[in-house]
């Protein structure tokens, strides 16, 4: 199975910044993916981030709030832009391994924005 | 549209006593199940999928099409199931986008 690592783990931000949060797989895989985790809820797909091309983004999300890079197959990052409290949440990371057909999560990153 | 829904947000059992967590599902075509779980402190981990078929930890789960369910079950809970059990969904094989269920906490009591 694929290791993901997350970096920041957490962090706390002010309104109207961004952050932009890393994932770092141990092997190239080819699809990646950015997930939500909102306080009390389940997770929800931001977006399909791929190696080479623009992001895939979900209903709801866009582009210039969560810009997403994928410069190769084992690193990608996702930016939280003009935050606001809403978007506190954390932020998963997966991978998929096509050998066993299964998604992997990175730890997560907790955000919290005052 | 995909939905996973999960009714009960907390599930407590004591040790020994089994253990079923619900999942319904919402998808038009032949969709691809799974339990996933979260232990305190760990990361969101695969527990099992409807095509494998197999029993992982004493969990099994079977896909009811009829019923439009995949329930998580457990003949004898153990202190170490204790953990959080999300059900998810991917409807369109080949994109892999998962839609979760809301999860369900469950705790054994000793």
């Amino acid at each position: 199975s694929a290791v993901i690592s997350q970096k920041p783990s957490r962090d706390i931000c002010q309104r109207g910044t961004s952050l932009t949060i890393q994932c770092q797989v141990d092997s190239q895989v080819t699809m990646m993916f950015w997930y939500r985790q909102q306080p009390g809820q389940s997770l929800t797909l931001i977006a399909t981030a791929n190696q080479g091309s623009e992001a895939t983004y979900e209903s709801g999300f866009v582009i210039d709030k969560f810009p997403i890079s994928r410069p190769n197959l084992t690193f990608s990052t996702l930016t939280v832009s003009n935050m606001s409290p809403e978007d506190s949440s954390i932020y998963l990371c997966s991978v998929m391994d096509w050998d066993a057909e299964t998604q992997y999560f990175g730890p997560g990153t907790r955000l919290l924005v005052l | 549209a995909q939905r996973v829904t999960q009714p009960e947000k907390l599930l407590s059992v004591f040790k020994g006593a089994p253990v079923e967590l619900k999942c319904n599902y919402s998808y038009s075509g032949s969709p691809e199940l799974f339990w996933y779980v979260q232990y305190s402190r760990q990361r969101l981990q695969l527990l099992l999928r409807h095509i494998s078929r197999e029993s992982i930890k004493g969990f099994t789960a079977d896909l009811n099409k009829g019923e439009t369910s995949f329930h998580l079950k457990k003949p004898f809970a153990q202190e170490e199931d204790s953990a959080m059990y999300y059900c998810a969904l991917n409807g369109c094989r080949g994109n892999n986008r998962l839609a979760f269920g809301k999860g369900n906490q469950v705790v054994v009591i000793p």
